[in-house]
């Protein structure tokens, strides 16, 4: 069945960085869009990037872009966020999803926070 | 970015009774393929999203039949024919659309 297991999540200073991972299994990973997505502590879900299957077509929200970058690695099914220049406002559940418009797999998540 | 308002935002129900959710876009979510890329997701305390509407009204596998989905244009609603106690959570609506996708603002479900 397909499973989704996003990794390191932590504790981080403002301005710090941090790297997520996402590994996929059960589907062919190499066919879709993979997206991340958080959910800041008891509000609501927020999409903030995405990337296609060939790696040449990436979006980002307006709140990442420019500090965040997502990239992919089909031979060994894994999806990276690559969070920059981190503000107390990224704390939150991340999590990676699938297919991009009407996500029907999600990971559990994992937590970033943020602050000093 | 199209903004997604729902209505009510907290939603008590007496089981057995049935509930009724608004979620309404600020433009049109037709995509050019045709589809319209609306959804339905519930949150339960301490999970992930689950999908239960894909594509305004097609309901996934495994959720049972008391959820529909039902609209167009820029208006849709989630029914639950008759509550029950599992399906306490929030409930959110997503489109998919128009980067970048947007969710509406959750509707807390619970039991009177």
């Amino acid at each position: 069945q397909v499973q989704l297991v996003e990794s390191g999540g932590g504790l981080v200073k403002p301005g710090g960085s941090l790297r997520l991972s996402c590994v996929a299994s059960g589907f062919t990973f190499s066919d879709y869009y993979m997206s991340w997505a958080r959910q800041a502590p008891g509000k609501g879900l927020e999409w903030i990037s995405h990337i296609s299957p060939s790696s040449h077509h990436i979006e980002f929200a307006d709140s990442v872009k420019g500090r965040f970058t997502i990239s992919r690695d089909n031979a060994n099914n894994l999806l990276y966020l690559q969070m920059n220049s981190l503000r107390v406002e990224d704390t939150a559940v991340y999590y990676c999803a699938f297919p991009t418009r009407e996500p029907l797999s999600w990971g559990q998540g994992t937590q970033v926070t943020v602050s000093s | 970015d199209v903004v997604m308002t729902q209505s009510p935002l907290s939603l008590p129900v007496t089981l057995g009774q049935p509930a009724s959710i608004s979620c309404r876009s600020s433009q049109s979510l037709v995509y050019s393929d045709g589809n319209i890329y609306l959804n339905w997701f519930q949150q339960r305390p301490g999970q992930s999203p689950r999908r239960l509407i894909t594509k305004v009204s097609n309901r996934d596998s495994g959720v049972p039949d008391r959820f529909s989905g039902s609209g167009s244009g820029t208006d849709f609603t989630l029914k639950i024919s008759r509550v029950e106690a599992e399906d306490v959570g929030v409930y959110y609506c997503m489109q998919g659309t128009h980067w970048p996708w947007t969710f509406g603002q959750g509707t807390k479900v619970e039991i009177k």
